[in-house]
């Protein structure tokens, strides 16, 4: 079955670009929408963007000027990248699979912790 | 876009039901049949539970229902378990291809 994990470094300095990447197994990437949601700590869930497999994107409008998305086709990964970080970026980072055209999760990585500290 | 209103807590004894409310606007909850339900139990990645308003993903218990009146979508859970005890969120669509999450609700089995 198709399975996600994220990847990147666990902490960042404030001001700079938070990269992660997702890497898609058991499945092929084409044909869906990757998604990616955070969670702050002992927070409620914000949905930062997606990116379709064909390099389209949509973004939350309050993230919009920091974000961007890329896609791998050939190595079944989809990136983020958020520049400008502040501590009010620290959360848990998800990748998630959009449910064909629903715009539901159907399928989640397990998330990767990201802490922006000097 | 302002985030979906959830009740922070419901609770309810094992076997009773439990309604969790999402609270939207007219141009979210109000206009799209995009409503989403997740799970989500401590340190774990969110499960889908509800699409679509009322539709159910292969594998989860027809326990889990919902629905939407308005500007409101709800969540039903039926015959309360132990395990069902875990942070739920609404999601919904809100236009312009954007998505919006609820703040979540703790619901606690008694």
């Amino acid at each position: 079955q198709v399975q996600l994990q994220e990847s990147g470094p666990g902490l960042v300095k404030p001001s700079e670009t938070l990269s992660l990447t997702c890497t898609v197994s058991g499945g092929s990437i084409g044909t869906f929408y990757w998604n990616w949601i955070r969670q702050p700590p002992g927070k409620g869930l914000e949905w930062v963007g997606y990116i379709y497999y064909t390099g389209s994107t949509s973004y939350n409008p309050s993230l919009k000027s920091r974000v961007t998305t890329s896609v791998d086709t050939s190595k079944n990964q989809v990136s983020l990248k958020l520049s400008s970080v502040t501590a009010a970026d620290t959360a848990v980072y998800y990748c998630a699979r959009e449910l064909s055209n629903s715009d539901a999760f159907d399928i989640w990585g397990q998330g990767t912790m990201v802490t922006v500290s000097s | 876009q302002s985030a979906l209103t959830q009740p922070p807590s419901a609770s309810g004894s094992p076997g009773q039901s439990v309604t969790i409310s999402c609270t939207g606007t007219s141009s979210d909850v109000g206009v799209y049949n995009y409503v989403s339900w997740y799970q989500q139990h401590p340190g774990k990645a969110p499960k889908l539970l509800i699409y679509e308003v009322t539709k159910r993903p292969s594998g989860v218990p027809d326990r889990f229902s919902g629905s939407k009146s308005g500007n409101t979508a709800s969540l039903t859970v039926s015959g309360l378990q132990a395990d069902d005890e875990a942070d739920y969120y609404c999601s919904s669509y809100a236009g312009s291809n954007n998505l919006v999450f609820g703040g979540g609700t703790k619901l606690t089995v008694l």
